[in-house]
């Protein structure tokens, strides 16, 4: 699997755009980009995920370069709530693989 | 839609007792994964099962470690003999199985811990 790349921690105020990078510069070509978090001690919850298109839901949106060597998860309005560790994972499309967790980024709100 | 249920959430063992922890996934999904997370650490892999089906247990250590999905029922993951160092939180998730790219959809966790 591909290696993937995330600052340690990041700050953001309330009510500001959150921006967390990801480097996954070995992604292969059938392999998507998932985001993942982790509120204090809950069980890691489903964010985003795409290929090579930019992609948009209710949470946040998935920025991927054209080379696909990066991207970044944004969340528009960050609300003290989205204080949690992100984890950004690289996965193969095709088998149903297990999901290679990193050490993430632990983003903290601040008020 | 409930989503995926753990039980127990908190589970408190002696060290050389058995543990059991659950797993009932989402309604229509087949597939679940069993991951511990140390204290202080990210989520690492354990087993993948399908229905009466281990798929991956490379991440399971091989001894006092089991897991199985029955036809009938939750997926179990059973510590025997446990010791302090098995204190951990386990999650599982659960995905629908289908072929192509597979989100998993986690549970809140069972908190074990060995006195």
């Amino acid at each position: 699997d591909a290696k993937t790349t995330q600052p340690p921690s990041m700050d953001c105020a309330e009510g500001r755009a959150a921006n967390l990078p990801c480097n996954h510069s070995t992604i292969s070509g059938n392999e998507y980009v998932y985001w993942y978090r982790q509120i204090h001690s809950q069980g890691p919850q489903y964010i985003i995920h795409g290929l090579k298109n930019n992609e948009t839901n209710e949470m946040a949106s998935l920025i991927i370069t054209e080379d696909r060597k990066s991207s970044t998860l944004i969340l528009p309005h960050a609300t003290l709530r989205d204080t949690a560790v992100y984890y950004c994972i690289v996965r193969p499309t095709a088998a149903i693989s297990d999901m290679r967790f990193g050490a993430g980024t632990r983003l903290t709100v601040k008020p | 839609n409930a989503g995926v249920m753990q039980n127990p959430r908190h589970l408190v063992r002696r060290r050389g007792q058995e543990a059991r922890l659950r797993c009932s996934p989402m309604k229509g999904h087949s597939h679940v994964y069993w991951y511990r997370q140390l204290p202080e650490e990210g989520l690492k892999f354990m087993v993948y099962l399908q229905k009466e089906n281990i798929i991956d247990e490379s991440g399971m250590p091989k001894e006092r470690f089991s897991a199985e999905f029955p036809k009938e029922g939750p997926s179990i993951l059973r510590i025997q003999q446990v010791v302090r160092g098995d204190s951990a939180a386990y999650f599982c998730a659960s995905s629908q199985g289908l072929a192509g790219v597979e989100t998993q959809y986690f549970g809140p966790g069972t908190r074990l811990l060995v006195l």
